[in-house]
């Protein structure tokens, strides 16, 4: 089946720097790839997503990169602020049987330091 | 973008009770809905997808019998933690799929299950 590992575990910048967080995923039918940012008993929420058949995405200060050949996927967020300091976790999916799978990474807790 | 609504928010509970967890998707239809667990300061596992009108789906590993999924409806899936022990607590979070098998998948606020 699908694995998706992430990393770093912990990440902390500080304000104003880059982040960046790196995914690599086993299965290439994986063909979508979000990423979420979760803070602390909250629900995960959506903040970028990139599909298979696009290299790179940007959103303001949010960009996904795809490598497809490596099975390679990274968030990075530039000019960080306070607010972004959440745990965030990538995933790939993948359609078995008719049916979407997402697995998603183990998350990085991001720091960002006034 | 659409909203998933779960309830309760959190649950505490006696050991052996049964606990019910519903997941309401309230602006759109979903066919499909999926079931998560989360421990503290880990990533989400996925224990089974819920298809309306038919048996779930459950990922290896997690006991049907122990974990009843209903999706009886297009808006409505629930779980049921049966006979709880304190190893069950956790954060169980649902997440509604729109549209086709291809669709945004939006997640619930999560109920947080402590079992005594």
């Amino acid at each position: 089946g699908e694995n998706v590992e992430q990393h770093p575990s912990t990440l902390s910048v500080q304000e104003g720097d880059s982040a960046v967080i790196k995914c690599t995923y086993s299965d290439s039918a994986s063909n979508y790839f979000p990423w979420y940012k979760q803070e602390l008993g909250k629900r995960p929420q959506l903040i970028i997503d990139i599909r298979s058949n696009v290299g790179e995405k940007k959103d303001q200060r949010i960009a996904v990169t795809l490598n497809k050949t490596a099975k390679h996927f990274s968030l990075h967020i530039t000019e960080t602020q306070p607010e972004d300091s959440a745990v965030y976790f990538c995933a790939a999916r993948i359609i078995i049987q008719g049916a979407q799978k997402l697995v998603f990474g183990q998350g990085t807790r991001l720091t960002i330091n006034p | 973008g659409a909203v998933v609504s779960q309830h309760p928010s959190w649950v505490i509970c006696k050991s052996g009770t049964s606990v019910k967890i519903e997941c309401r998707s309230l602006d759109f239809q979903a066919t499909t809905m999926f079931w998560y667990r989360q421990f503290p300061k880990k990533s989400l596992m996925l224990m089974a997808t819920s298809n309306e009108g038919s048996k779930a789906t459950y990922e290896q590993g997690v006991e049907k019998d122990k974990f009843l999924i209903n999706h009886a409806s297009l808006t409505l899936s629930t779980l049921t933690v049966t006979s709880a022990h304190p190893e069950d607590s956790s954060f169980y979070i649902c997440s509604a799929q729109q549209g086709q098998i291809t669709g945004e998948l939006f997640f619930g606020e999560g109920s947080r299950l402590t079992v005594l």
